[in-house]
């Protein structure tokens, strides 16, 4: 079972910034929050990850809280073509745990 | 750089019949995965590989699938016989090992069982 909740939608309009919330409140010390998307019809795609830091690169911004028990991805200007389900997964680093498990994600519209 | 290749994109079949999938991986990534997703569900990990060993197989239901990577390279998923439930988006995914933060989805092979 997924170890995060996600909200199962939200909206955003086109050119603001889309904040996406996660909640990881059993997430263990040596566990990463990752951030994939998935756009209609094309396999997931790595957008960033994190320990305990704030995390940024040329897609997102990640913000971890400091009990790391949530998090949120922003998109600071969003488009259209940034609509798709993004999905918020905690990955371990041990033999058993180091694996992608998904949960349904939260549905993001970005609207003209 | 080429992503990871599958084929077909699209397969429909009559239950009890065969299917196989193939997956390229990018060049040089030793780890594969095959993952399935269902119709509104994030995918499921079902095989995964490291160079030619199937390391984790925990979730491939092993009565009906059956799956191999040949000198760990491409890989083939095959269903046999093929269920009205086996209908589904079947993803395959490489990195360069195990380790690797991102892994590298290829665009799915849609199968429908009819």
């Amino acid at each position: 079972d997924a170890k995060t909740t996600q909200p199962p939608s939200m909206d955003c309009a086109e050119g603001r910034a889309a904040n996406l919330p996660c909640n990881h409140s059993t997430i263990s010390g040596n566990e990463y929050v990752y951030w994939y998307r998935q756009i209609h019809s094309q396999g997931p795609q790595y957008i960033i990850h994190g320990l305990k830091n704030n995390e940024t690169n040329e897609m997102a911004s990640l913000i971890i809280t400091e009990d790391r028990k949530s998090s949120t991805l922003i998109l600071p200007h969003a488009t259209l073509r940034d609509t798709a389900v993004y999905y918020c997964i905690v990955k371990g680093v041990s033999y058993n745990t180091d694996k992608l498990i998904f949960g349904t994600g939260t549905r993001l519209q970005v609207f003209p | 750089e080429a992503g990871v290749v599958q084929s077909p994109r699209y397969k429909i079949i009559e239950k009890k019949q065969p299917v196989a999938f193939w997956c390229n991986p990018i060049s040089g990534h030793n780890t594969l995965y095959w993952y399935r997703q269902n119709l509104g569900q994030g995918p499921e990990l079902l095989i995964r590989y490291e160079n030619e060993e199937a390391v984790d197989d925990s979730q491939l239901p092993k009565d009906r699938f059956s799956a191999e990577r040949l000198k760990g390279v491409d890989s083939t998923l095959k269903i046999q016989p093929a269920e009205l439930g086996d209908s589904a988006v079947y993803l395959c995914a490489s990195s360069l090992d195990r380790f690797s933060y991102e892994q590298y989805f290829g665009p799915g092979t849609r199968l429908t069982v009819t």
